[in-house]
């Protein structure tokens, strides 16, 4: 099983709409980072939070990490056919341990 | 800078052969890792490196060995390829040791592709 489990697994949407993905874990983490992966390439981290109930924004994009910091979600606002990727989140498990989730693949349809 | 580059691209082994996937970064940083990424398995961290001369395992080490000789460097020694190996593997390089407290990004290279047959 894994430590983070993200939902929903897969998510295929129209251009303009909102969303939300999911990252939960019943373990508390020391931080919390989202990565974006596009097919051929590595992940590239798009934000890291490390305080329970931390709100960040970058955009369209807005993170939020869990009070209890066992949980985050990322919400897209109007997404662009440019937001079509693999979210992976990443849970900080000790000083030199990150847990990743098996993500979700979103696709934005023009 | 060129980042963090990894070589090959794609490999194909058969069965018992070994090889070794190479990982270097010129940004002069501490941390080093090696992740396999599997189809509904995210990435799993297989050994990791805190500076030159200083390896550890991750969560799935067995069948991989690693040595980190320089900075620089950080090459994954797969010693007896198995069909469960088949994967992608990444290389990522981080600036501190502390990634896990979230003051640290990690780099990720772009990936080697390995099917053992």
């Amino acid at each position: 099983t894994q430590l983070l489990e993200q939902s929903p697994q897969f998510l295929s949407i129209q251009e303009g709409e909102n969303l939300t993905v999911y990252c939960n874990s019943s373990s508390v983490f020391s931080s919390l980072q989202w990565y974006r992966q596009e097919p051929g390439e590595g992940p590239v981290l798009l934000v890291t939070v490390v305080t329970g109930g931390e709100v960040k924004k970058l955009k369209r994009l807005t993170f939020q990490f869990g009070d209890a910091r066992k949980d985050s979600s990322l919400h897209i606002t109007a997404a662009q056919p440019g937001d079509t990727g693999l979210y992976l989140c990443a849970g900080g498990y000790n000083n030199n341990d990150m847990r990743f989730g098996a993500g979700t693949r979103l696709t934005v349809k023009p | 800078n060129a980042g963090v580059t990894q070589t090959p691209k794609f490999q194909v082994l058969k069965t018992g052969q070994s090889m070794t996937l190479q990982c270097a970064q010129d940004m002069n940083h501490e941390y080093m890792s090696w992740y396999r990424q599997d189809p509904g398995m995210g990435l799993r961290l297989i050994h990791y490196s805190v500076g030159a001369g200083i390896t550890d395992q991750g969560e799935v080490p067995n069948g991989y060995n690693v040595s980190r000789s320089t900075t620089e460097d950080f090459p994954l020694r797969l010693l007896s390829a198995a069909p469960s190996q088949t994967s992608v593997y990444f290389c990522a390089s981080s600036p501190g040791v502390e990634i896990a407290g979230g003051k640290e990004t990690q780099y990720f290279g772009p990936g080697t592709r390995l099917l053992v047959l």
